[in-house]
């Protein structure tokens, strides 16, 4: 069964501290690793898709990296406004449907 | 663009009535899917839809049913609504299964049922 487990499930910064979450998986042959956000009553928002182990991709102060096994979305100088639920989620080769992990909930004080 | 859209965005129900939550995408994407987020427990996949005309069932169906009859629409309808179905719906839409397949969601409906 694929599963997906992301820690830690909270996480508070301060500005300026620089931090990783992780994403850990388990899928029977991946297609893509997604990571999205989600503000407080908002629907999530889509940053990365990775697609094979070793690639990188980033945005603004967000870097997402992939292997065999797990994901980090590191995040470099955050700034309150980088507060939310971030999620990872997995795409089987054989499936269209995501699986999804229950999210980190990152908490920058300025 | 306005993307995925959902209505409501808040509704009660009382044990036993029904409704459909209504969504709309207008990027003219294949694929639509519902999902319920319940805290702590991560997105669950309700029903999803390759096109219209086709659906077929995720992990949590019980207790819902959708149809497709355009590309834009996916409304998801609870019949004979139950405490248990307390939760945020999420809407989404995707352009392909293959290649980039990045889901795009709507705002959400909060239902509770009392």
């Amino acid at each position: 069964e694929d599963q997906v487990t992301q820690s830690p499930e909270a996480l508070r910064l301060q500005e300026g501290e620089s931090s990783s979450l992780n994403c850990s998986y388990t899928v029977s042959g991946l297609r893509g690793l997604f990571w999205y956000r989600q503000d407080p009553g908002k629907g999530p928002e889509f940053l990365f898709t990775l697609y094979s182990a070793g690639e990188e991709k980033e945005k603004e102060r967000l870097k997402a990296t992939l292997t065999k096994k797990e994901s980090f979305l590191h995040i470099t100088a955050p700034k309150p406004e980088d507060s939310a639920t971030y999620l990872c989620a997995v795409q089987a080769v054989s499936f269209q449907k995501l699986v999804f992990g229950t999210g980190t909930r990152l908490l920058v004080s300025p | 663009n306005a993307g995925v859209t959902q209505t409501p965005k808040f509704r009660i129900l009382k044990i036993g009535q029904s409704m459909t939550l209504q969504c709309t995408q207008d990027m003219n994407h294949n694929y639509m899917y519902w999902y319920r987020q319940d805290p702590g427990m991560g997105l669950k996949l309700i029903y999803y839809s390759v096109g219209a005309g086709i659906t077929d069932k995720g992990e949590v169906p019980n207790g819902y049913n959708v149809s497709r009859s355009t590309t834009e629409d996916f409304p998801l309808r609870l019949e004979l609504a139950a405490p248990s179905q307390t939760s945020v719906y999420f809407c989404a839409s995707s352009y392909s299964t293959s290649g980039d397949n990045e889901q795009y969601f709507g705002p959400g409906t909060r239902l509770t049922v009392t």
